[in-house]
């Protein structure tokens, strides 16, 4: 079991440009979350799937954001245009039916600098 | 939604002393209650956990105490090693237990 893989594993960028992140959930698992990690704000979510229909995205701050799942074993958070605020550690995370049902396992994060 | 405040934001300890951290959610229909360690630059990962049905669980030398009238569950570790040191957080699951709610966070530091 290779795990939620993440990429890349760190990003700068320049603000204005595009940012795309991805993730491949662990095989089986049907809920898929997005976690945005700070030293002010902790572990923030802003969206999950659940068999790949967005379920809940009020976490994501801003239109800048999108999330897309078009399959089982593939998502992306997109920020367009990027801001330096947007600095932060993204982490994936899957279960298999939901967290009561199975440990949330998290993706190692995408290190994000907006300069 | 829910809401997860805890504390202390930072511990620090001598080795072979025990920490406890504490936290309290606001939903009462939540019914689980994970503990995740975060080391240094890695990703959190699952220590331990309690669902509403037990009011205590233990694994080694890791705790977690739960008590649904207050509102607050508790994580205990008895004798430190340097190498628990690490941010911890708690998380409580909201209604439909989809997805978790996250404390803030809090920094141990176990001095040997």
């Amino acid at each position: 079991d290779a795990g939620v893989i993440q990429s890349p594993r760190h990003e700068v960028t320049e603000m204005g440009q595009e940012v795309t992140l991805r993730c491949k959930p662990i095989s089986g698992h049907n809920s898929l979350f997005w976690y945005r990690q700070t030293m002010m704000r902790g572990l923030e979510l802003l969206i999950y799937f659940n068999n790949n229909v967005p379920i809940d995205d009020s976490g994501m701050p801003e239109d800048r954001f999108s999330a897309k799942m078009p399959n089982a074993s593939f998502s992306t958070l997109k920020i367009q245009p990027s801001e330096p605020r947007d600095s932060a550690v993204y982490f994936c995370a899957s279960s298999r039916g939901g967290v009561y049902n199975s440990p949330l396992h998290f993706g190692n994060g995408t290190r994000l600098t907006v300069t | 939604g829910e809401n997860v405040e805890q504390h202390p934001s930072t511990l620090s300890v001598q080795e072979g002393d025990s920490a406890v951290i504490k936290c309290t959610y606001s939903d009462s229909a939540s019914n689980y209650f994970p503990w995740y360690k975060q080391e240094l630059g890695k990703r959190p990962q699952l220590i331990i956990d309690i669902r509403s049905n037990v009011g205590e669980k233990k694994d080694q030398r890791i705790a977690v105490t739960l008590n649904k009238t207050a509102k607050h569950f508790s994580l205990h570790i008895t004798e430190t090693q340097p190498e628990d040191s690490a941010v911890y957080f708690c998380a409580a699951s909201e209604t439909g237990f989809q997805k978790l709610v996250f404390g803030t966070g809090t920094r141990l530091l176990v001095s040997p």
